[in-house]
């Protein structure tokens, strides 16, 4: 166990619609990283978030957003979504922004109908 | 070009030998981070070793080895004693810019599957 967890751990959606995961990070780290992992892309970075400020941005479409709050935990918005966006979301976190090695929870898997 | 290189999509290893999943990386940077990390069929993403490119000893951890080659921007899994349950897709991972306070993300290789025998 990471110590970081994700809910929900299933998701099962119909095009067009809008769904939120969230993500606590572990106990005292103050970055938390967003990564969706598909069939044709593989692992990708989406975005990046340090003690409530977004650090930076990866491949994520401008129909996704996420945040981070003063608690520390954070949550992915998709919107308007596509049989594409069908995946394994996963969140990581690490008690810096850089150096530290980065700790993933269990991953939500997003299936779109 | 990949950043991070894995050449084999599939291994298979018998139980108790040890195993190499190799791994290259390009980057310009000269402090960076390397990773792996094990996926089993459940799905979850376990962080297994790191090296870093400062580091100038090999880092293990348990049965884990990591065969980091800095001239030839290598930095191969060597699992020893290999067991049922290593069976798993097992990715390679890089950190650039760990020095200029802006590495974020990860990026990640294409996996290798491991199947450990009897």
């Amino acid at each position: 166990d990471s110590g970081v967890t994700q809910t929900p751990k299933h998701l099962i959606t119909a095009t067009g619609q809008r769904v939120t995961l969230r993500c606590s990070p572990r106990s005292g780290d103050l970055s938390v990283y967003w990564y969706q992992q598909s069939l044709d892309q593989g692992l990708q970075f989406l975005i990046h978030y340090y003690n409530g400020e977004e650090r930076a941005k990866g491949n994520i479409l401008e129909r996704f957003s996420a945040q981070q709050f003063p608690d520390l935990h954070s949550e992915l918005n998709l919107s308007s979504l596509e049989l594409g966006d069908s995946a394994l979301y996963f969140c990581a976190s690490s008690p810096r922004p850089t150096g530290y090695t980065q700790y993933f929870g269990p991953g939500t898997r997003l299936t779109v109908l | 070009a990949q950043k991070i290189t894995q050449t084999q999509p599939g291994m298979f290893v018998q139980e108790k030998e040890a195993v190499t999943l190799d791994c290259t990386y390009d980057t310009s940077d000269q402090s960076y981070g390397l990773f792996w990390y094990k996926q089993p069929s459940s799905g979850e993403m376990i962080f297994l070793i790191y090296q870093g490119s400062y580091d100038e000893q090999n880092a293990t951890e348990g049965r884990y080895s990591l065969n980091f080659q800095k001239a030839r921007k290598s930095a191969n899994l060597v699992i020893s004693a290999s067991q049922l349950g290593d069976s798993a897709m097992y990715f390679c991972a890089m950190r650039e810019g760990l020095n200029t306070g802006t590495a974020s993300k990860l990026t990640f290789g294409t996996g290798t599957r491991l199947q450990v025998t009897l």
